[in-house]
């Protein structure tokens, strides 16, 4: 099975560009990574997903290595609302549409 | 973009009935839904996965019995929680994607459920 490891909290300020990271090992060879914000008592809202390198939209980056053994969502520039829950989310390289989600990076952004 | 509508909001109920919550794909046909529970301050857990038309598989240590979900339909799948009991109460949260897509999840908002 699949194994993720991301840091359970990260402080930084307002304005400062935020790199959260997950470690996952064993994952699936064709399927995404795709990392997720949750506000507490709302679902999770997809921010970005990628396969390999760098992927950018208007919210995010990711970074993945070659070897795909992790991943670091990069938020630049970050707000006071983006404090929250950060979830990376693989598929299991062992089993067939399972998927491995993270135990979440809990973000705060201070003033 | 994608929307998932999940119902009701927040729900309460009294100890051994039953609820159900449903989970609706709005603009796009979900050939796959899961369902999660989570507890405060920790991960999603998924419950089980549905695809359209098949019985749900569920993960271990979830009774299938007492969580029933029915996915008849590429945009409807309905979680329905029998006997509730107070260890019950939890965050249930819905996504849904379409596999043949390979699209990222949409989640629903989730459903506050307290069992009193």
């Amino acid at each position: 099975l699949a194994k993720t490891t991301q840091p359970i909290s990260m402080d930084s300020y307002e304005g400062q560009e935020v790199n959260i990271t997950c470690s996952h090992n064993n994952i699936a060879t064709n399927d995404y990574i795709t990392w997720y914000q949750q506000f507490p008592s709302q679902g999770p809202r997809f921010i970005i997903q990628g396969y390999k390198t760098k992927v950018t939209n208007e919210v995010a980056s990711l970074f993945i290595p070659a070897d795909r053994k992790s991943s670091t969502l990069s938020l630049p520039r970050v707000s006071l609302s983006d404090t929250a829950v950060y979830y990376c989310l693989v598929g299991d390289g062992d089993s067939n549409y399972q998927l491995i989600w993270g135990a979440g990076t809990k973000l705060i952004i201070k003033p | 973009g994608a929307v998932v509508s999940q119902h009701p909001s927040r729900v309460i109920c009294k100890s051994g009935t039953s609820v159900k919550i449903e989970c609706r794909s709005l603009d796009f046909q979900a050939t796959t839904m899961f369902w999660y529970r989570q507890f405060p301050k920790q991960s999603l857990m998924l419950m089980a996965t549905s695809n359209e038309g098949s019985k749900a598989t569920y993960e271990q240590g979830v009774e299938k019995d007492k969580f029933l979900i029915n996915h008849a339909s590429l945009t409807l799948s309905t979680l329905t929680v029998t006997s509730a009991h107070p260890e019950d109460s939890s965050f249930y949260i819905c996504s849904a994607t379409d596999r043949r897509t390979n699209s990222p999840l949409h989640f629903g908002n989730g459903t506050r459920l307290t069992v009193t």
